[in-house]
């Protein structure tokens, strides 16, 4: 399978601040799957990016796929403790995924 | 809608005893199933998928086993538990590229 690095492993916050997470493969991807998994949670669908250079929004996350398609972000403006989790990236062919390590975020007050 | 289920949502077991956690899908056909495990604060091992009934394919050669008797239905097994298969077990399922989460099953061995 393909095989990403996610950095940072973890990252605490002020609620308010802005938050980013990295996803850097060796390879060239197809497409990059972001997931969210609350703390004693399962791992929730959160994006599909597919196109070189392509960017998504949904609310206060931007999603970003590099032109070369071999990194992506994800960014939250301003977060709030409703984002405490940890963030996979996930690229996959036909069905089948490669988790990253993920990116844990704490948000306090 | 499509639904997934997982049981038992906990469950302590001694070494040595055997395994069987049950994974079912409503609401579609011909889903592909997956089963990750993941150690506590740590990423998703992928240890088995399945494109249809009776194909398994293995990512991870350990102790454990799935079996896919059903079209909607996915069971791991064991034999023996060792303490290192203690985590949290996940069954997901896709009909395209997004994967769809159960609950899961938190597993302690004793």
């Amino acid at each position: 399978g393909q095989q990403v690095m996610q950095i940072p492993q973890y990252q605490h916050v002020q609620e308010g601040e802005d938050f980013t997470t990295y996803c850097n493969s060796s390879t060239t991807l197809s497409n990059i799957q972001w997931y969210k998994q609350r703390p004693g949670g399962h791992p929730v669908f959160l994006i599909q990016l597919v196109k070189s250079g392509e960017v998504k929004k949904q609310k206060r996350l931007t999603f970003q796929f590099g032109e070369a398609k071999k990194n992506s972000s994800l960014h939250i403006t301003a977060t709030q403790t409703t984002d405490v989790g940890t963030y996979f990236c996930a690229p996959g062919t036909a069905s089948k995924l490669t988790f990253g390590t993920g990116t844990r975020l704490q948000v306090t007050l | 809608s499509q639904t997934i289920h997982q049981w038992p949502a906990t469950l302590v077991q001694p070494v040595g005893s055997p395994l069987s956690l049950e994974c079912t899908v409503e609401g579609t056909s011909n889903p592909n199933l997956y089963w990750y495990r993941q150690a506590a604060g740590r990423g998703l091992q992928l240890l088995f998928y399945s494109v249809g009934i009776g194909q398994i394919s293995s990512e991870v050669p350990q102790n454990l086993s799935a079996s896919r008797p059903q079209d909607r239905q996915f069971i791991l097994s064991s034999k023996k538990l060792l303490l290192s298969d203690s985590g949290f077990y996940l069954c997901a399922w896709s009909s395209g590229d997004t994967q769809y989460f159960g609950p899961g099953t938190r597993l302690t061995v004793l």
